[in-house]
């Protein structure tokens, strides 16, 4: 257990919906990171946030948003979904700002059909 | 923005022999150079990094080199045992953080 916990482990869902992914930081660290994972790809930055606040933008599409609540816990919202969706999205957190490594979550598993 | 190219993608190696995995980045900012191993179905996991003031560090059978002036860093990997057999990211990050991965490399130990 890396410390990190990240819901549901899977998700199965149609195109068009709309589905959250949970993160829960390892204790005492401030920033979480989100990432994807498709197939085979490697892992493409999304979002980060520090101590509740956006911090910095990858690749992530407008259909997508997160946010990081006090308790520093975050959410990944999905909208509209595509098939090209499916895909490993990891959480990532670390003590903040700074050169930390990250500790991964375990993964959200989404699939699209 | 920062960029990360690494090399081979897929590299097989005999048990015993050496495995090294090149990259390179683009942001001269970069100032941490962490390395992960993915299992498969599993969670990237760390396994050495290394900051920018210093060339080289040594981890037991695996190593890591910097080189700053030409922007490229290398995990090398000796006597290679099956259970080394799993994806390699290579990643780089300046001074925001964030740290951009390489697209990975799948190494294969032969028996």
């Amino acid at each position: 257990d890396s410390g990190v916990t990240q819901t549901p482990k899977h998700l199965i869902t149609a195109t068009g919906q709309r589905v959250t992914l949970r993160c829960s930081p390892r204790s005492g660290d401030l920033s979480v990171y989100w990432y994807q994972q498709s197939l085979d790809q490697g892992l493409q930055f999304l979002i980060q946030y520090y101590n509740g606040e956006e911090r910095a933008k990858g690749n992530i599409l407008e259909r997508f948003s997160a946010q990081q609540f006090p308790d520093l816990h975050s959410e990944l919202n999905l909208s509209s979904l595509e098939l090209g969706d499916s895909a490993l999205y990891f959480c990532a957190s670390s003590v903040g700002p700074g050169t930390y490594g990250y500790t991964f979550g375990s993964g959200t598993r989404l699939t699209v059909v | 923005g920062e960029n990360v190219e690494q090399h081979p993608s897929t590299l097989s190696v005999q048990e015993g022999d050496s495995a090294v995995i090149k990259c390179t980045y683009s942001d001269s900012a970069s100032n941490y150079f962490p390395w992960y191993k993915q299992e498969l179905g599993k969670r990237p996991q760390l396994i050495i990094d290394i900051r920018s003031n210093v060339g080289e560090k040594k981890d037991q059978r695996i190593a890591v080199t910097l080189n700053k002036t030409a922007k490229h860093f290398s995990l090398h990997i000796t006597e290679t045992q099956p259970e080394d057999s799993a994806v390699y990211f290579c990643a780089a990050s300046a001074r925001d953080d964030k740290i951009i991965f390489g697209k990975g490399t799948r190494l294969h130990i032969l028996p």
